[in-house]
C-alpha cells in the first residue's frame, strides 16, 4: 500500500543539538501530521498541518507542510533525553478517505545526556 | 480528554486459540475506530476501519474472517483474532475520532495491546 518515505531512519544526537527529519511522498497529500511513539505504547500527535507551506511550532518542535504538498520536515531544537522515541510522520493522500492517515517509516532518535 | 484505553495490554496464547481485544473511548463517543498493526521496528499499518452499528471496511490484504472487528456501541470496539497463529504475534493499535470538525479530523490513538502467538 501506499507509504511515506521517512529520513534518516535513525539519529543519534547529544543533548542540546538541533534534531531535523523529513518525510516524502510520490504523490500530493492533504495533511501532514507528526506523532512521537514511546516503546510499547500508541503514537501521541505532535503537530497537524493542513495547507501547502504552513510552518507551525509547538514548543521546541517546528514543523512545515512543503509547497509541493509531498513532503514535510519536523525540527527539533535544543533535544532533551525525554526526546526520545520514534517519530512518525503520517498525512492523509488526496483523494483519499478524509479519515484515513497513512503513516511514514518512521525516525528513531536517541539522546544521549 | 479524548482518551482511549486498550484491554489487554499484553495477551500470550496458544497456536490456534482466539484473542479479542478491546478498544474503549473512555470521555467522547467515537463514531469511528480504527485498527492497526504494528510489526517491530516497522511503521503502523491500517487493517481496518469501523462504524458503529456497520460492517468494518478491511484494507486490501487483510483477512475479515481472521481478524473480527464488531462496534457495537459509540464507546467500544473490539478486534479478535481468530485461531491465531505466531505470525500474528504483532502491536496492535486502536484509534478514534469523533467525527465533529468537519474532514481530517484527529485520531486518538490507545495504548497499543501486545499479542504474542505461541
Amino acid at each position: 500500500g501506499q507509504q511515506l518515505n521517512q529520513s534518516p531512519q535513525s539519529m543519534f544526537i547529544q543533548e542540546g543539538e538541533d534534531v531535523s527529519m523529513n518525510c516524502t511522498s510520490s504523490s500530493i497529500f492533504n495533511t501532514w501530521l507528526w506523532y512521537k511513539q514511546d516503546p510499547g505504547e500508541g503514537p501521541v500527535l505532535l503537530i497537524a498541518l493542513y495547507k501547502a507551506g504552513e510552518l507551525t511550532s509547538n514548543g521546541r518542535l517546528t514543523a512545515q507542510f512543503g509547497i509541493t504538498r509531498k513532503d514535510s520536515f519536523l525540527n527539533i531544537s535544543a533535544s532533551i533525553p525525554s526526546d526520545v522515541g520514534i517519530y512518525f510522520c503520517a498525512g492523509h493522500p488526496y483523494g483519499g478517505a478524509t479519515n484515513k492517515l497513512i503513516f511514514g517509516t518512521g525516525t528513531l532518535l536517541a539522546v544521549q545526556p | 480528554g479524548a482518551v482511549v484505553s486498550q484491554h489487554p495490554s499484553w495477551v500470550i496464547c496458544k497456536s490456534g486459540t482466539s484473542v479479542k481485544i478491546e478498544c474503549r473511548s473512555l470521555d467522547f463517543q467515537a463514531t469511528t475506530m480504527f485498527w492497526y498493526r504494528q510489526f517491530p521496528k516497522q511503521s503502523l499499518m491500517l487493517m481496518a476501519t469501523s462504524n458503529e452499528g456497520s460492517k468494518a471496511t478491511y484494507e486490501q490484504g487483510v483477512e475479515k474472517d481472521k481478524f473480527l472487528i464488531n462496534h457495537a456501541s459509540l464507546t467500544l470496539s473490539t478486534l479478535t483474532v481468530t485461531s491465531a497463529h505466531p505470525e500474528d504475534s504483532s502491536f496492535y493499535i486502536c484509534s478514534a475520532n469523533t467525527g465533529e470538525g468537519g474532514d481530517y479530523n484527529e485520531q486518538f490513538f490507545g495504548p497499543g495491546t501486545r499479542l504474542t502467538v505461541l
